[in-house]
C-alpha cells in the first residue's frame, strides 16, 4: 500500500517556541492531507483538511493562528505549533488521501516543556 | 457522517477468532464500513472496508448485516501482535471526506 512518513517521529521543545512537523506521501501524490491530534488514551480528533495550494479548513474549536498548515506540494504538508505550551504535548498524525483510500502516518510525538 | 458505537474493550485467547462488534444504526446508503487499528503509539493501519457484501482479505473478514446497521469485524486466528484499538468508521467513499475516529475497541489477545 501507500506510504505516508512524518518527521520527526519524536520532538521536544520548550514552551514557547514553535515546533514543525512534516507529513510526506512517498509513493504517491495527494491533493488532500489531514492532521489529527491524540493525547493520551483518547481517540484521534481531527484537527484540519489541508489542499495542495489552497488554505486549510480547521474543525470547530482548532486554532488556525496557533496550527499552521502549509501544502506547497502534492508530497508536503507541514504542521507548525506556533508558541508552544505543554498543554500542545500531544501525538500528531497525517494521513494521505489517494483516490479512494486514505493512508496514515506514523506519529510524531510532542512534548513540551 | 454516521456515529459508530463500539464496545470499549474485549479479550481474545491467543489462535482463537476474535469478533469485533460495531454498531452504526445511521448509515446511508452511500457509506461504506471502515475498519482502521492502531497499535500503541503507531498511526492507524487500514484493515478493510465493505458497502453490503461481506468482505475477506489477508488480514480479516467484515460481515455487515442485510439491514447495514452494523457489522462485525473478524480476525480469524488472533496472534498477540493483533493486541490493538479498532476503530470502525463510516463514511462515504471516493470523496475525500475526512475520517472521524470514534472511541473504538481495545482488543487483548491473551497467550
Amino acid at each position: 500500500g501507500a506510504v505516508v512518513s512524518q518527521h520527526p517521529s519524536w520532538v521536544i521543545c520548550k514552551s514557547g517556541t514553535s515546533v514543525k512537523i512534516e507529513c510526506r506521501s512517498l509513493d504517491f501524490q495527494a491533493t488532500t492531507m489531514f492532521w489529527y491530534r491524540q493525547f493520551p488514551k483518547q481517540s484521534l480528533m481531527l484537527m484540519a483538511t489541508s489542499n495542495e495550494g489552497s488554505k486549510a479548513t480547521y474543525e470547530q474549536g482548532v486554532e488556525k493562528d496557533k496550527f499552521l498548515i502549509n501544502h506547497a506540494s502534492l508530497t508536503l504538508s507541514t504542521l507548525t505549533v506556533t508558541s508552544a505550551h505543554p498543554e500542545d504535548s500531544s501525538f500528531y498524525i497525517c494521513s494521505a488521501r489517494d483516490s479512494d483510500e486514505q493512508y496514515f502516518g506514523p506519529g510524531t510525538r510532542l512534548t513540551v516543556t | 457522517d454516521a456515529k459508530t458505537t463500539q464496545p470499549p474493550s474485549m479479550d481474545c485467547a491467543e489462535g482463537r477468532a476474535a469478533n469485533l462488534p460495531c454498531n452504526h444504526s445511521t448509515i446511508s446508503g452511500n457509506e461504506y464500513v471502515y475498519w482502521y487499528r492502531q497499535i500503541h503509539s503507531q498511526g492507524p493501519q487500514y484493515i478493510i472496508h465493505g458497502l453490503k457484501n461481506n468482505e475477506t482479505n489477508e488480514m480479516a473478514s467484515l460481515i455487515i448485516t442485510e439491514d447495514r446497521k452494523s457489522s462485525t469485524l473478524i480476525l480469524p486466528h488472533a496472534t498477540l501482535r493483533d493486541t490493538a484499538v479498532y476503530y470502525c468508521i463510516v463514511r462515504v467513499a471516493g470523496t475525500g471526506n475526512q475520517f472521524y475516529f470514534g472511541t473504538g475497541t481495545s482488543l487483548t489477545v491473551i497467550p
